[in-house]
C-alpha cells in the first residue's frame, strides 16, 4: 500500500512569493495532520483535519498559512507571502481514528525561502 | 516548560552495546505513549508504543512510570542501523501527539 505521498520533495522560492504543499494521506485514513520541523522548535502541530473539517488550527503560525482539505484524499497547506523564517520541513501526517490511531508520516516537504 | 523534555544527546556507542535514555513529560492526565525513531532527513515513524507495565519489541525495551512521569527506552546490542533520532511522544485523551525534539543515537562500528 502506498503510503503518505506529498509533494513537492523540495522547494526553494524566495520571499513574498506563494509555495503550496500537497499531500494525498493514506486511502481510509480520516485524520489529516499538517506538521513543521525545525531545529529550533522541533514538530509542531500546524492544523487537524477530520473527516476533511479542520478540527484545530491553533497551530497556524499566522494569517499568512491557509490549509484545505477539499476530499479524503487531498489536502493543501498554502503560505502567501512566504517568508524567510518559514523555511522548514513541512510533514504531513494520517490517522485511523479509532485504530490505535498511530499517525503514519509523509516524507515532508522542504521548504527554503530566501 | 516543554510537555516533552529528552536528552539530546548525542549518544555515541560502539556496536553490540546497550543505551539507555529518558523523557520526561509534564501533563499527568496524558493517556498513550509512543517512542517514534527519525533517520537524518526522513520523516518520523512510529518504533513501538509503551504500556503501563513495560513492553519489549525485539532489543528494545520501553518502560513508563507515570508516578515520576518518564518514559525510557533501552537498545540491546545495539546496531548500526540503530543510529537515529529517537522521538519521545505522549498522547492526551484528544488527537494530539506532542513531541520531544528527539535523542541522537549514534552505533559506531
Amino acid at each position: 500500500d502506498a503510503g503518505v505521498i506529498q509533494s513537492p520533495r523540495h522547494e526553494v522560492t524566495e520571499m513574498g512569493q506563494e509555495v503550496t504543499l500537497r499531500c494525498k494521506p493514506i486511502s481510509g485514513h480520516n485524520s489529516l495532520f499538517w506538521y513543521r520541523q525545525t531545529m529550533m522548535r522541533g514538530l509542531e502541530l500546524l492544523i487537524y483535519f477530520n473527516n476533511n473539517v479542520p478540527i484545530d488550527d491553533s497551530g497556524m503560525p499566522e494569517d499568512r498559512f491557509s490549509a484545505k482539505m477539499p476530499n479524503a484524499s487531498f489536502s493543501t497547506l498554502k503560505i502567501q507571502p512566504s517568508e524567510p523564517r518559514d523555511s522548514a520541513v513541512y510533514f504531513c501526517a494520517s490517522a485511523k481514528t479509532g485504530a490505535g490511531e498511530t499517525q503514519y508520516f509523509g516524507p515532508g516537504t522542504r521548504l527554503l525561502v530566501l | 516548560r516543554k510537555e516533552v523534555e529528552q536528552d539530546p544527546g548525542p549518544f555515541n556507542v560502539p556496536e553490540g552495546a546497550t543505551v539507555a535514555f529518558n523523557c520526561t513529560y509534564s501533563n499527568s492526565a496524558s493517556q498513550s505513549f509512543f517512542w517514534y525513531r527519525q533517520d537524518c532527513r526522513k520523516e518520523p515513524k512510529l518504533l513501538m508504543s509503551v504500556y503501563s507495565s513495560g513492553n519489549e519489541d525485539g532489543r528494545f525495551t520501553a518502560q513508563l512510570n507515570r508516578a515520576s512521569q518518564y518514559i525510557s527506552l533501552l537498545i540491546r546490542d545495539s546496531k548500526l542501523s540503530d543510529s537515529a533520532t529517537y522521538l519521545c511522544v505522549v498522547k492526551g485523551n484528544d488527537y494530539k501527539l506532542s513531541f520531544g525534539a528527539g535523542t541522537t543515537v549514534t552505533v559506531r562500528a
